[in-house]
C-alpha cells in the first residue's frame, strides 16, 4: 500500500473546527483513503473513508484533492472528546480488508 | 448499540503460560481482525478470517501464536508459550464484507485485552 504522512501532532480550541492533513504522494487509482481516531484507553473507531470525491458523515467530513496526493479530515467543531490519535490509511486493492496504521496524529483539543 | 466484546480485559501472567484471549464480534459481521499494538511497533495487524476461513496471517508469529474461530460469534487468539516481548494490547475487530465487494470498509474495534508477560 503507498505510505501516508502526517503531523505528528496539532492542538485546536474547543468548538473550532479542525483541518488534519495527510498527504499520499504515491497513491494509485484503486487506494481507498480511510480515517480511524483512537481515544486514550480505547481501540480504533472508524471515522470516514473516500475514493475520489468529498464525503460528509455525521462525525467528519473528507475532502479529497483533485489529484488525490492529499486529503484533509475536518471535525467542524471540535469537542474536548474528539482528542485522540487520528489515523490516514490507503487501502490498495491487493489488500483486500487489510489496514495498515501508521503513527497518526495526536490531536490535543483546549478548552 | 452492537460492540466487539473482548474478554479479560487485563491479563498478567508469567513467561511460559499459556495466554488465550477472547473476541465476540458483531452479530452478522463476517471478517474478524486480530491486531497488536504496542509503544515500539505501533498498530499491527495479526490475522483476519472471513466466515471462520483464515485469511491472512501473515503477521502472526507461527510457532507460538494461534488464532481460530469456533463458531461465528467467537474467535480466540492464544499464545502458547508466551514470552515478556509478547506484552501489548491486543484488539479484535469485525466487520461486514458486502456480497459484490469483497472488502470491509469499516472496522469496529473492542475495547481490547491488555497482556503483561513477566
Amino acid at each position: 500500500d503507498a505510505k501516508t504522512t502526517q503531523p505528528n501532532s496539532m492542538e485546536s480550541n474547543e468548538e473550532e473546527p479542525v483541518h488534519l492533513p495527510c498527504n499520499h504522494s504515491t497513491i494509485s487509482g484503486t487506494d481507498y483513503i480511510h480515517w480511524y481516531r483512537q481515544l486514550p484507553s480505547q481501540g480504533p473507531e472508524y471515522v470516514i473513508h473516500g475514493l475520489t470525491s468529498n464525503v460528509n458523515n455525521r462525525m467528519a467530513s473528507l475532502a479529497i484533492a483533485e489529484d488525490r496526493k492529499s486529503s484533509t479530515l475536518i471535525l467542524h467543531r471540535a469537542t474536548l472528546r474528539d482528542a485522540a490519535v487520528y489515523y490516514c490509511i490507503l487501502r490498495g486493492e491487493t489488500s483486500g480488508s487489510r489496514l495498515t496504521f501508521g503513527e497518526g496524529t495526536q490531536l490535543t483539543v483546549n478548552p | 448499540d452492537a460492540r466487539v466484546t473482548q474478554t479479560p480485559r487485563h491479563k498478567v501472567t508469567e513467561m511460559g503460560q499459556e495466554v488465550t484471549m477472547r473476541c465476540q464480534p458483531i452479530l452478522g459481521h463476517n471478517t474478524v481482525f486480530w491486531y497488536r499494538q504496542t509503544m515500539m511497533q505501533g498498530l499491527e495487524l495479526l490475522a483476519y478470517f472471513r466466515n471462520r476461513a483464515p485469511l491472512d496471517d501473515s503477521g502472526m508469529p507461527k510457532d507460538r501464536f494461534s488464532a481460530e474461530m469456533p463458531d461465528a460469534t467467537l474467535a480466540t487468539l492464544k499464545i502458547q508459550p508466551s514470552e515478556p516481548r509478547d506484552s501489548a494490547v491486543y484488539f479484535c475487530a469485525s466487520g461486514l464484507v458486502r456480497l459484490r465487494e469483497r472488502k470491509t470498509y469499516e472496522q469496529y474495534f473492542g475495547p481490547g485485552t491488555r497482556l503483561t508477560v513477566t
